[in-house]
């Protein structure tokens, strides 16, 4: 079935660092790919989305690129914030043959940005 | 526009006992899909619904089952909780596209419900 893989641990940056949180995922077909957020006491927000290879999500400075030959959709951001400080979740969707698109997680990435 | 709505926002049973979620969908969405969220997990995918029928289930028993209504409300029922069942819920609502190609979807999010299971 499908999956999704993200780095392990959680991230601890200094605010205007350089963030990078990997995501690699296995599926069959063609897979859309998301990134959410979760911030403390809060639901799920969409943070950017790819819908097919190539394509670069981008939202708030954070971006990412849906490479399907390497089967990766890692999250960058160039110059992080306090406000930045939450749980990131790598996610995709895939039809195959479906008639639903229920998003498949990875298991989250707590960041931590320092002043 | 009216965002996705969970009610409540917290709750606590004792092992054995049976529990009611509600969701609101936002407005104009038919399709709505639940999510349980164990604590330090990513969401796993319980079951869909559209247009009042089950339209697909993740791997989770029979005891989790689920309504919606003619307003695309839906609720999440779970039987004989376990211990195990304490986690996050979260409702999510989308449209599906024309011709019922799902996967570009977007599902937006509820608050979640917070079930302690004593």
């Amino acid at each position: 079935g499908d999956s999704v893989t993200q780095m392990e641990g959680p991230v601890t940056l200094s605010e205007e660092a350089f963030l990078t949180i990997n995501c690699t995922y296995t599926a069959t077909g063609y897979p859309s790919l998301f990134w959410y957020v979760q911030y403390p006491g809060e639901g799920l927000q969409l943070l950017l989305k790819a819908t097919k290879a190539d394509d670069k999500g981008s939202n708030k400075g954070f971006e990412a690129t849906y490479r399907k030959e390497t089967t990766s959709f890692h999250l960058e951001k160039g110059s992080v914030q306090v406000s930045d400080s939450a749980v990131y979740f790598c996610a995709l969707t895939n039809a195959g043959g479906t008639s639903y698109g229920k998003l498949t997680f990875g298991q989250g990435t707590i960041l931590t940005v320092h002043p | 526009e009216t965002g996705v709505t969970q009610s409540p926002t917290h709750l606590i049973k004792t092992r054995g006992q049976q529990v009611t979620l509600r969701c609101s969908s936002q407005s104009g969405h038919n399709t709505v899909s639940w999510y349980q969220q164990a604590l330090g997990q990513g969401p796993q995918f319980i079951f869909q619904y559209y247009r009042e029928e089950e339209n697909g289930r993740g791997n989770f028993p029979p005891r989790f089952s689920g309504l919606q209504f003619p307003n695309y409300s839906s609720e999440l029922n779970v039987n004989a909780l376990e211990l195990d069942d304490s986690a996050l819920y979260l409702c999510a609502s989308s449209l599906p596209l024309a011709g019922g190609i799902w996967s570009y979807n977007e599902q937006f999010f509820g608050p979640g419900t917070r079930l302690t299971v004593l």
